[in-house]
């Protein structure tokens, strides 16, 4: 089985600041990595795909990148309604989830 | 736009089957889409319990595979999940999800979801 681990389990921050969230794979996974968001009492939303590719109408300031089977989720500018809880999920070898970032505002 | 729509008891009694379905509107469930269900107990992560096809074919998260079926039926655009032997640690709230894929076929990814049902396993 591939195991994602997903770090930190939450942070706080300031409106504007880079937050920075990493999922590290157990073994190669390649570019099979999605991110989505999970506000309170909702499903998860689609953010990332591809490791890097942001889906539509994802504004900007999310993004994605791929170091072997480190994985890099950033927020450029963290916003207000950026506050949530962010997973990292594989779909090389049927499917995982990281164990999630709560994000919050300091 | 597809959407979807779980739907089955809130309570479910230890030893029993938690029995949910996932309707589909917008779209037919017979397309090249997998079709999961994903659960996320109360305050918890989220974890994939499997997958089926519009054909029929399924996969599952091998820690859950002794005692999950999933199945389809498309005559009903919908399909199911049946989780047996539940204890407390079942409890959760559980989706049910399309996993699309862009244009090039290569990346999958859960597009689509159903708002959750809360499946409480109690006497």
């Amino acid at each position: 089985d591939i195991q994602m681990t997903q770090s930190p389990s939450s942070l706080s921050a300031s409106v504007g600041d880079r937050v920075i969230i990493t999922c590290q794979a157990s073994q190669g996974i390649g570019y099979f990595l999605n991110w989505y968001q999970q506000k309170p009492g909702k499903a998860p939303k689609l953010l990332i795909y591809g490791a890097s590719n942001l889906e539509t109408g994802v504004p900007s300031r999310f993004s994605g990148s791929r170091s072997g089977t480190d994985f890099t989720f950033t927020i450029s500018s963290l916003e207000p309604e950026d506050i949530a809880t962010y997973y990292c999920q594989q779909h090389y070898s049927l499917r995982t989830f990281g164990q999630g970032t709560k994000v919050e505002i300091k | 736009q597809v959407q979807l729509q779980e739907s089955g008891p809130g309570l479910v009694k230890p030893s029993g089957t938690l029995s949910l379905t996932c309707a589909v509107s917008g779209g037919s469930i017979s397309t090249s889409n997998w079709w999961s269900w994903v659960r996320q107990p109360p305050g918890k992560g989220l974890e994939w319990i499997g997958e089926i096809s519009h054909s029929g074919t399924t996969n599952y998260n091998p820690s859950l595979e002794s005692r999950v079926t999933i199945s389809v039926d498309t005559s009903k655009n919908q399909f199911s999940l049946k989780l047996n032997s539940v204890t407390a640690a079942d409890t959760a709230v559980y989706y049910c999800a399309r996993e699309g894929y862009d244009f090039s076929g290569y990346y999958r990814y859960f597009d689509f979801w159903g708002q959750g049902n809360l499946v409480t396993v109690s006497s």
